[in-house]
């Protein structure tokens, strides 16, 4: 498996304010994703992140919300727009690795919380 | 839609005992199954996986049973032991879906001494 480091841990933010999550990896990995999940809820899809090229959208989210960068094969940036207090959520990025298909690793998550 | 739908909701076992967690799925096309185990505060970590080619899976306690003409899948944790409490969320995939997991709607196990 990979180590994957999830910036920042936690936020407290206001309305209508935007933050941007960090997701780094130690190694090249060949998918990344960006899950959320709502407190004691599962795992909803957001996007897949996409290098050098605009992220894949699952149905209901879209990329003026949370637009997406990945500049390489080890970082993806997810970006929470306009916050509204439902938007608190944890925030996990996920990796698949090279020569294990199908498997996704998990980041730690970032704990939103929109005031 | 649900997709993948997971039962039950919460579940409270003795130490010792055996934990049992059911999957049932919707679209044939899923042919990854994995169940991941999330601590609170934590991102949720691969625990074992299944493909359908084989009705069985077993790593130490952890064992996935699988039934695919009935589309049901379930986790068994043997000997549960109290550090075994954590939420279990089921998933699968589908050949060419660019590996994006559809998850269930999580298990929250308690295993008491």
């Amino acid at each position: 498996s990979a180590v994957i480091s999830q910036k920042p841990s936690r936020d407290i933010c206001q309305r209508g304010t935007s933050l941007t999550i960090q997701c780094q990896v130690d190694s090249q990995v060949t998918m990344m994703f960006w899950y959320r999940q709502q407190p004691g809820q599962s795992l909803t899809l957001i996007a897949t992140a996409n290098q050098g090229s605009e992220a894949t959208y699952e149905s209901g989210f879209v990329i003026d919300k949370f637009p997406i960068s990945r500049p390489n094969l080890t970082f993806s940036t997810l970006t929470v727009s306009n916050m509204s207090p439902e938007d608190s959520s944890i925030y996990l990025c996920s990796v698949g690795m090279p020569g294990v298909p199908d498997t996704q690793y998990f980041g730690p998550g970032t704990r939103l919380t929109v005031l | 839609q649900q997709q993948v739908k997971q039962s039950p909701q919460s579940l409270i076992v003795q130490k010792g005992g055996i934990s049992i967690i059911n999957c049932a799925y919707e679209n044939t096309a899923f042919d990854y199954f994995p169940w991941y185990q999330q601590f609170p505060g934590k991102g949720p970590a691969l625990l074992i996986a299944i493909r359908p080619d084989v009705s069985e899976k077993k790593e130490g306690r952890f064992t996935i049973s699988f039934n695919k003409s009935a589309k049901q899948f379930s986790l068994h944790i043997m000997d549960s032991q109290p550090g075994d409490s954590a939420t279990y969320f089921c998933a699968a995939s589908k050949i060419g879906g660019g590996n994006k997991l559809t998850f269930g709607t999580g298990t929250q196990l308690k295993v008491e001494l």
